[in-house]
């Protein structure tokens, strides 16, 4: 089945504790992104990343790392998260040619 | 900076028509998109709108006119299970079409 894969699910971190959300494809995209999204203010993005070892900021990228190593993975990385940075997080994914972006389930980060 | 306007809510019956606007504002894009999400969860790909004029998938049809830097959603014999939020997005001519911008999307209530 075609799918974005993220995890967690669910994450509570404290201030400052660096942490990792993994995203991974298996439909061979060379196209995949983060966004954030926040009451009120639609999804936001993050990063995206036009394929391996090409990536580039989005609309809100202090704050956030991302590395594109291999096609399938696109991890978002907090070196030191900030309670701001509490929301919900999507991953998304895109074939050249093709219109519409498949998104993962979401990751609901929670900073205290 | 590219910005899309869409009203915040909208309520309808069962059984109804209705049509949810988006307004932008850009410089220059590759199409409007439209997707669905449901009570926090992936956002999911309705339809997408390249040139002019009106697409249509089922229930559901979208319009854009880039000469009235408008376009909008109709969804049509309306069902409880329409009940979600839209979200209207356009891929950024800039960045070689990397950005992917939302707009702030629109809770569409269905009543029985």
């Amino acid at each position: 089945e075609a799918q974005v894969t993220q995890n967690p699910r669910y994450l509570i971190t404290v201030t400052g504790k660096k942490l990792t959300v993994t995203c991974s494809q298996n439909m061979n995209h060379e196209y995949m992104s983060w966004y954030r999204q926040d009451p009120g203010l639609g999804l936001r993005q993050i990063y995206y990343s036009m394929n391996v070892e090409v990536t580039d900021k989005g609309d809100v990228p202090e704050g956030y790392k991302v590395s594109r190593k291999e096609k399938r993975n696109f991890p978002l990385i907090l070196e030191s998260p900030s309670p701001n940075q509490t929301s919900l997080y999507f991953c998304a994914s895109k074939t050249p040619g093709r219109d519409g972006y498949t998104f993962g389930s979401g990751t609901r980060l929670t900073v205290v | 900076g590219q910005s899309l306007e869409q009203p915040s809510e909208v309520t309808a019956v069962e059984g109804a028509i209705v049509q949810i606007n988006c307004t932008y504002q850009t410089s220059g894009f590759y199409g409007l998109s439209w997707y669905q999400q449901h009570d926090g969860g992936a956002p999911t790909f309705l339809s997408y709108n390249g040139l002019d004029g009106l697409e249509e998938t089922g229930r559901f049809s979208s319009f854009l006119s880039r000469s009235d830097s408008y376009g909008y959603l109709l969804l049509q014999e309306l069902q409880m299970k329409d009940s979600a939020s839209y979200f209207c997005a356009v891929r950024d001519r800039d960045n070689q079409g990397g950005k992917l911008i939302f707009g702030q999307g629109t809770e569409l209530s269905v009543k029985p």
